[in-house]
């Protein structure tokens, strides 16, 4: 198994509060993700980075912001959480990114719930 | 745009039947397609990828996937199902030369004794 771990792995908070979720690699892959899954949808991409300090929105980016200054760390920050991000939360990683033979590892996923 | 969808949102089969999970695509250049299966409480596994090498794709646990672009299909089989198979699986789409993955809604899978 890829060497991810995700922190914490389920978590309860109010809306309004901020909440960091961490994303903990040891594979020294360039490239990772942060999804969000929630039932009928699949996953959807949230944010994602190709090296440290470059990072880019995905298709619901929207209230979330990320961060890395690390190879190994990429960190997923809810400003002020509200009920809607309510999910389950996967980070995965990836060696090359676009190449045909790259592949994504998830890791074990973080459960949030925003009461 | 690239899109996925997986046809029925459960799928429930007897043990030792035959195993079909359908997923159409939609893609403007080449995709590469993906497989992947979730089982409760984990991340999500590769399963097989297609990468317009061989149409008929091969992967683990006895699974695979043939490529048809006429159809815009990438269904998943496993001649035999097994208890163990129960999960949920996702389809995915990324356009060559892209860096994100699109997913389907997922499929999950019953299996019966």
């Amino acid at each position: 198994d890829a060497g991810i771990t995700q922190s914490p792995r389920h978590k309860v908070t109010e809306t309004g509060t901020p909440v960091t979720l961490r994303c903990h690699q040891t594979e020294n892959h360039r490239y990772m993700y942060w999804y969000r899954q929630d039932p009928g949808h699949g996953l959807r991409l949230i944010h994602y980075s190709y090296g440290v300090k470059d990072t880019d929105k995905g298709e619901v980016s929207d209230g979330y912001s990320v961060s890395r200054s690390k190879t190994e760390d990429f960190l997923l920050t809810l400003e002020s959480a509200t009920s809607s991000q309510t999910s389950v939360y996967f980070c995965a990683i990836s060696e090359s990114g676009d190449s045909s033979t790259d592949t994504q590892y998830f890791g074990p996923g973080t459960r949030l719930t925003v009461l | 745009a690239q899109s996925v969808t997986q046809l029925g949102s459960h799928v429930s089969v007897s043990e030792g039947a035959l195993v079909l999970l359908r997923c159409n695509y939609s893609s403007s250049v080449p995709p590469y397609l993906f497989w992947y299966v979730q089982y409760p409480n984990q991340g999500l596994q590769l399963l097989l990828k297609y990468t317009s090498a061989a149409t008929l794709v091969k992967g683990i646990n006895g699974f695979e996937a043939e490529f048809k672009k006429s159809e815009t299909s990438f269904h998943l089989t496993k001649p035999s199902a097994h208890m163990s198979d129960a999960a949920e699986y996702f389809c995915a789409v990324r356009d060559t030369g892209g860096f994100k993955t699109i997913f389907g809604a997922g499929t999950r899978l019953f299996v019966k004794a």
